[in-house]
């Protein structure tokens, strides 16, 4: 138990569909991240909260659509997906941005697949 | 570029000992993390690094060198559930956390 917690685990998808992913920290941390894993790939920060308001976009493809109500709940809006958007997406936190040993505190993911 | 590597795969055995190497080329450094990350499960941090020298946890123990741009994960005394991916990377001048693409470890009797 790593306090983060994703919802759905497992998502297959049409590339019509709309669906989102949900994301939740028990561990009263201000900043949260959307990060896609692909196989034998790097991490991918896609998304960074902090205190609600989105500081990072890595020029990622406005099909998804990140949403952070308050500092425990993060959300990735998707529709018209791409076969190559299909992988691994974690979402994580940590304390605060902007600090040394900060580690960040993972979940377990929503394994996505695109029809 | 930003960049990290580490070795795709490793195999070892039971009982022996494992060292993972990780090589990095950022733009300014703020710290070297590794994470252990198990099938299907989240990745889970181990060791945090920033500067020289080696950091003992328990079986495990991370070893940094800021001016070769050089760390590694030193894993002692290996049992089957140390099979794994084990993920390095380093945070920049920004504060942002550059990843490795993971080394699985498989565990052998």
């Amino acid at each position: 138990e790593t306090g983060v917690t994703q919802t759905p685990r497992h998502l297959v998808m049409g590339m019509t569909n709309k669906k989102s992913l949900k994301c939740e920290q028990h561990l009263g941390h201000n900043a949260m991240y959307w990060y896609k894993q692909s196989a034998k790939k790097p991490l991918e920060l896609m998304f960074v909260y902090n205190f609600k308001e989105q500081t990072e976009n890595n020029s990622v493809p406005s099909r998804f659509s990140p949403e952070c109500p308050n500092s425990s709940h993060l959300f990735l809006h998707l529709h018209t997906l791409q076969p190559e958007d299909s992988a691994l997406y974690l979402c994580a936190s940590s304390q605060d941005l902007d600090r040394g040993l900060q580690p960040q505190h993972f979940g377990d993911g929503t394994r996505l697949s695109i029809l | 570029g930003q960049n990290i590597d580490q070795p795709t795969e490793m195999t070892a055995t039971e009982g022996a000992i494992v060292q993972i190497n990780c090589t990095y080329q950022t733009s300014g450094f703020n710290g070297l993390f590794w994470y252990q990350q198990h099938a299907g499960e989240a990745p889970t941090f181990l060791s945090y690094n920033v500067l020289d020298g080696l950091e003992e946890k328990g079986r495990f123990s991370s070893f940094l060198s800021r001016s070769k741009g050089y760390s590694y994960l030193l894993l002692k005394e290996l049992q089957m559930k140390d099979s794994a991916s084990y993920l390095c990377a380093v945070m920049d001048s920004n504060y942002q956390l550059i990843w490795g693409a993971g080394t699985k470890l498989i565990i052998k009797p």
